[in-house]
């Protein structure tokens, strides 16, 4: 069945500092989606992406998908301690009805 | 405020019993999902209803069960629990339309199910 890969799976930081967290598919997406879950939080959509090569921007984050729409990448410049959390992409398959969710990058920011 | 609510939000029961999880989606969105996210774990996609048919197949476990009533709402139902059942249980819904770009997810508050 489809997986989907995130690296790193931890990651802390010093505010200030970017961050980047990259995603992999085993198969194909038609599209890719990004959810934040803050520590004790549910899961919140921050954006999708459909066409291959797309990149877009959302304050200090910026989403990219790949040319292959195999994997896509989170990065988020100078980190704020607003931004910990867990990041999640999550990927339907090309054809496929289901949304796979990543593995999950758990990211800590400290002053 | 995400528009998905599950109740109860908290629920402790013994190995063995049987408990029911239920989720109302936001209004209008006709597709429910349900997720298990074990401490310090991914979401492991367990069922997907749509419009009160099942859609989906994940990594459900025999002993669980949900459906997708007239009204919309959910209910997963786990039985026979063990202590590694122990998790919070999201529910998600998305909107009626299933073409590429607008199955965004809308989750709960999850309901965490300890087993003692």
């Amino acid at each position: 069945g489809q997986q989907v890969m995130q690296i790193p799976q931890y990651q802390h930081v010093q505010e200030g500092e970017d961050f980047t967290t990259y995603c992999n598919s085993s198969t194909t997406l038609s599209n890719i989606q990004w959810y934040k879950q803050r520590p004790g939080g549910h899961p919140v959509f921050l954006i999708q992406l459909v066409k291959s090569g797309e990149v877009k921007k959302q304050k200090r984050l910026t989403f990219q998908f790949g040319e292959a729409k195999k994997n896509s990448s989170l990065h988020i410049t100078a980190t704020q301690t607003t931004d910990v959390g867990t990041y999640f992409c999550a990927g339907r398959a090309r054809g496929g009805n289901k949304l796979t969710f990543g593995t999950g990058t758990q990211l800590k920011v400290e002053l | 405020d995400s528009g998905v609510t599950q109740t109860p939000k908290h629920l402790i029961t013994a190995t063995g019993q049987r408990v029911t999880l239920r989720c109302s989606p936001r209004s209008g969105d006709l597709s429910v999902y349900w997720y298990q996210q074990s401490l310090d774990q991914g979401l492991q996609f367990l069922i997907q209803y749509y419009n009160g048919e099942e859609r989906a197949k994940g990594n459900i476990l025999e002993r669980f069960s949900a459906q997708q009533f007239p009204d919309l709402h959910s209910e997963l139902n786990l039985s026979s629990l063990e202590l590694g059942d122990s998790a919070l249980y999201f529910c998600a819904s998305s909107g009626i339309r299933l073409a590429v770009g607008s199955d965004t997810q809308y989750f709960g508050p999850g309901t965490r199910l300890t087993v003692l």
